[in-house]
């Protein structure tokens, strides 16, 4: 199994363009989530979809957009990439027991260096 | 929404002592608060969770303790070893919220042979 694989590792874009941070997991998880890490300001969630056919907001939606494509893939899309968006970013997947009951241990990705120049 | 609040932001321990990494939250339907561990330019891992039915749980070194009334919960190693030199993270959710979980800003731990 290979986990949870995101693409592409590192990307540079200029200002303006446009890009979509795809994100797989082979685990039959439930929740899928992408969160950005910046020196200082740990990770913050920007959107999350807690199951097939769900998407919400996190802390940091403003500039993305996601998709969730099936239950194993949930990308991330920039419209129009802005310095601030320059960043690590991590997906990540997580089951759910039953009854709906969250079990805790999220599994990230290796992380996708994006510069946004 | 839940703000999650840690300190410090870097702590450096000599091989051997105790290290203690504090987080409070805001919100207090807040019912499950894991630990990840960052190495250098790896992905985060849990290390240690805990839901707010307990107040304290143990994993060898690692302990993780919690205060509901004072809604703060901490991350406690001992005999630290310089392999347990990382980025740690404390984080907050509600169980029935799909699991979102909110990070705090992380603490970097240095431990110093």
């Amino acid at each position: 199994n290979a986990g949870v694989t995101q693409t592409p590792k590192f990307q540079v874009l200029k200002t303006g363009q446009s890009m979509t941070l795809q994100c797989a997991q082979d685990m039959n998880h439930n929740s899928m989530y992408w969160y950005r890490q910046d020196p200082g300001m740990g990770l913050r969630l920007i959107y999350y979809s807690a199951s097939e056919g769900t998407t919400d907001k996190g802390e940091v939606p403003n500039g993305y957009n996601v998709s969730r494509l099936n239950k194993r893939e949930f990308s991330l899309r920039l419209e129009s990439a802005a310095p601030s968006q320059t960043s690590v970013y991590f997906c990540a997947s997580s089951a759910r027991s039953g009854g709906g009951y969250y079990t805790g241990e999220l599994f990230f990705g290796e992380g996708s260096r994006l510069t946004v120049l | 929404g839940e703000n999650v609040e840690q300190h410090p932001s870097t702590l450096s321990v000599q091989e051997g002592d105790s290290a203690v990494i504090k987080c409070t939250y805001s919100d207090s339907a807040s019912n499950y608060f894991p630990w990840y561990k960052q190495e250098l330019g790896k992905r985060p891992q849990l290390i240690i969770d805990i839901r707010s039915n307990v107040g304290e749980k143990k994993d060898q070194r690692i302990a993780v303790t919690l205060n509901k009334t004072a809604k703060h919960f901490s991350l406690h190693i001992t005999e630290t070893q310089p392999e347990d030199s990382a980025v740690y993270f404390c984080a907050a959710s509600l169980y029935n919220q799909g699991g979102k979980l909110i990070f705090g800003q992380g603490t970097e731990l240095s431990v110093k042979p």
